[in-house]
């Protein structure tokens, strides 16, 4: 089974600087999707940014970049010019290629961003 | 506005009673999750839905119980079977390949 590690429970950042939160995975699979999601204090869960496995190019939206590195299962969410609106909690997730139309993910435990004004 | 939606945003529950949780959604999405989460962990996969009159368990099934008669809605019921239902629920529906959207999400406290 696929596991998701987020190292980091919590991280801070001053407004206007950048920040990156990291993201391991476990799997065997080749073909797979990776996901940043986002959950303000409204609990409301937004989806930030999808990586393919299959594509080298890193995933961009905005201000917000990832860094994809297969070999290493690893695939961490770079913010750019950080806004008050940012902080929330942050989850990184895995899909499977392989289960069919499913749309399973897989969630880590989240990493809870602090913004400082 | 398309979108998925909850009800309610807050219910209270007695020990020993069912509760139903509502999700529906207007996006035309095939599959719809449920979710449970906790403090301090990530989201845990309760059911599942790829198509209507169709459902499959998750992680974290025993105690709930779905239904999908129509695509655009996957009712969760929590039953008195569920020893610690006190959590927060969200639920899901995807399109292929795009990931899953998610509504506002149902805070259930067991009194």
């Amino acid at each position: 089974a696929q596991t998701v590690t987020q190292s980091q429970p919590e991280m801070s950042v001053q407004e206007a600087e950048t920040v990156t939160l990291s993201c391991t995975y476990d799997t065997s699979e080749s073909d797979y999707y990776l996901f940043w999601y986002k959950q303000p204090p409204s609990r409301q869960m937004i989806l930030v940014i999808r990586q393919e496995a299959y594509k080298q190019q890193n995933a961009t939206e905005n201000r917000f970049s990832v860094n994809f590195q297969k070999a290493a299962k690893s695939f961490s969410l770079k913010i750019s010019d950080s806004q008050l609106g940012d902080a929330a909690m942050y989850f990184c997730a895995y899909r499977s290629l392989t289960q069919g139309g499913s749309e399973k993910l897989v969630f880590g435990k989240g990493t809870k961003l602090t913004v400082n004004p | 506005d398309g979108g998925i939606t909850q009800s309610p945003k807050y219910l209270f529950r007695k020990e020993g009673q069912n509760v139903t949780l509502s999700c529906e959604q207007n996006l035309n999405h095939d599959a719809m999750y449920w979710y449970r989460q906790d403090p301090g962990q990530g989201l845990r996969l309760i059911y599942y839905s790829q198509i209507v009159n169709d459902f499959q368990k998750g992680d974290i099934a025993e105690g709930y119980s779905v239904s999908r008669e129509k695509k655009e809605s996957f009712p969760l019921t929590v039953t008195s079977a569920q020893k610690n239902p006190t959590a927060f629920y969200l639920c899901a529906s995807s399109i292929r390949g795009m990931g899953q959207f998610f509504g506002p999400g149902t805070r259930l406290t067991v009194l």
